[in-house]
């Protein structure tokens, strides 16, 4: 257990719902990435927050997706109106002091789009 | 464009039979690269960073390496145990913030 959770660890839903995934990283750290991973593959970068503040979005990362970080403690992570393709395990990790990259991962959210 | 290979995709050992798994990169400039470890249905586990060609890391049976262009994680005597996907991953100076992630070799260690 790296100290950094995630919720729910599996979502199933219907092609067109919302849905709204959280992460809570390690308290002191100020940075958090939101990572896509699909089966056979590593990580997709999606989003990168340094305290409250969205630093960097991934190009691929398409309008339907939307990740904030509140008061810079938990972060989440919007889709609407899934698509089949949302498929994928979604995968929050957080850093500490600028300086020290290790990014310590949560369990996942495993999203399942009917 | 930023980018990272690794090879194999796969890798059957027996234990105790010594290996290595590559990771090619190509970045503008290299902030880090790093090696995390994955196992089945949960987040990768981070193993090392590396930050310049010629450093070295080891811990336990696995030891990294790196050049210019690659890295080599060395597995010694690998038990069951170290089955799992192993993942690489490069920041890269001119690359903001974004972590580039290999497809990642998975490693079968056969009693």
């Amino acid at each position: 257990d790296t100290g950094v959770s995630q919720d729910p660890r599996h979502k199933i839903t219907k092609r067109g719902q919302n849905v709204t995934f959280r992460c809570d990283p390690i308290s002191e750290h100020n940075r958090l990435y939101w990572y896509r991973q699909t089966l056979g593959q590593g990580p997709e970068f999606l989003t990168y927050f340094q305290n409250e503040a969205q630093l960097e979005k991934s190009r691929l990362l398409s309008d339907r997706f939307s990740a904030e970080r509140p008061k810079g403690s938990f972060s989440t992570l919007e889709i609407q109106r899934t698509e089949q393709g949302d498929s994928a395990m979604y995968l929050c990790a957080s850093i500490g002091t600028s300086g020290q990259e290790t990014q310590y991962f949560g369990p996942g959210t495993r999203l399942l789009v009917l | 464009e930023d980018q990272v290979t690794q090879s194999p995709e796969a890798l059957r050992l027996q234990e105790g039979e010594s290996s290595s798994l590559n990771c090619s990169y190509t970045v503008s400039g290299l902030r880090g690269l790093f090696w995390y470890r994955q196992d089945p249905g949960k987040g990768p586990e981070f193993l090392f960073t590396l930050y310049s060609a010629g450093e070295e890391k080891e811990k336990e049976r696995l030891k990294a390496t790196l050049t210019k262009k690659e890295s080599f994680l060395h597995i010694t005597a690998p038990k069951p145990e170290d089955s799992a996907t192993y993942l690489c991953a490069v920041q890269a100076v001119t690359g903001g913030f974004k972590t580039i992630f290999g497809a990642g070799t998975r490693l079968f260690v056969k009693a």
